[in-house]
């Protein structure tokens, strides 16, 4: 079962500007998740964000959530060429589920 | 490296046969989840063990079962395998139930 749906299924940019991918979702949730994964391999927690928190800031990274819309974004600024790799939302539900989106695949050209 | 060990990297066997894929959660993670993953299904939740104890199921076919051990490493069980099968088969674990998981480098099933 597919929870998140992310929006751009991929993504293409130059080094130094930002990304933005953005994933919806249908239930109620306890927490969302991004994560990355470089090609092949396994997933790397990247930041949570719980369902009563509007804004998380890790490095790099923010994320949004908004739960009246059932959304959230993953921004990530001044992107690297090493920051290339596909990115999920995951959410952590009631009853100990963890489902995740399609992800995005984001290019980073140097 | 995550802390989530996972047996064997490579597999390959035959239509109808049965595999058996391991996972050894990190210390003192309690959750394990396991997911499949190919290139036309996305990451899909399969099941989720809490310390022995099924806790949330996905979409798991039932030629496929799982189990958590005493000492919390779990396996997942294959059976009469069909080419469709073939994926990445990946292991996380968790402290709490639904929270920050670790995946392990995941098990690349392949069925000729």
């Amino acid at each position: 079962s597919q929870q998140g749906e992310e929006d751009p299924q991929a993504l293409s940019i130059q080094e130094g500007e930002n990304a933005t991918m953005n994933c919806s979702y249908k239930t109620s949730i306890n927490n969302l998740q991004w994560y990355r994964q470089n090609s092949g391999r396994g997933l790397v927690h990247l930041i949570l964000i719980r369902s009563n928190e509007r804004e998380k800031h890790s490095g790099r990274l923010r994320v949004t959530l908004d739960t009246s819309k059932k959304s959230s974004s993953l921004l990530i600024t001044a992107s690297r060429a090493a920051d290339t790799a596909s990115y999920f939302c995951a959410t952590g539900e009631g009853g100990g589920k963890l489902i995740f989106g399609q992800g995005t695949e984001l290019s980073v050209k140097p | 490296d995550s802390g989530v060990t996972q047996t064997p990297k490579h597999l390959i066997t035959a239509t109808g046969q049965r595999v058996t894929l391991r996972c050894s959660p990190r210390s003192g993670d309690l959750s394990v989840y396991w997911y499949q993953q190919s290139l036309d299904q996305g990451l899909q939740f399969l099941i989720q063990y809490y310390n022995g104890e099924e806790r949330a199921k996905g979409n798991i076919l039932e030629r496929f079962s799982a189990q958590q051990f005493p000492d919390l490493h779990s396996e997942l069980n294959l059976s009469s395998l069909e080419l469709g099968d073939s994926a990445l088969y990946f292991c996380a674990s968790s402290q709490e139930t639904g929270g920050k998981a670790f995946f392990g480098q995941g098990t690349r099933l392949t069925v000729v």
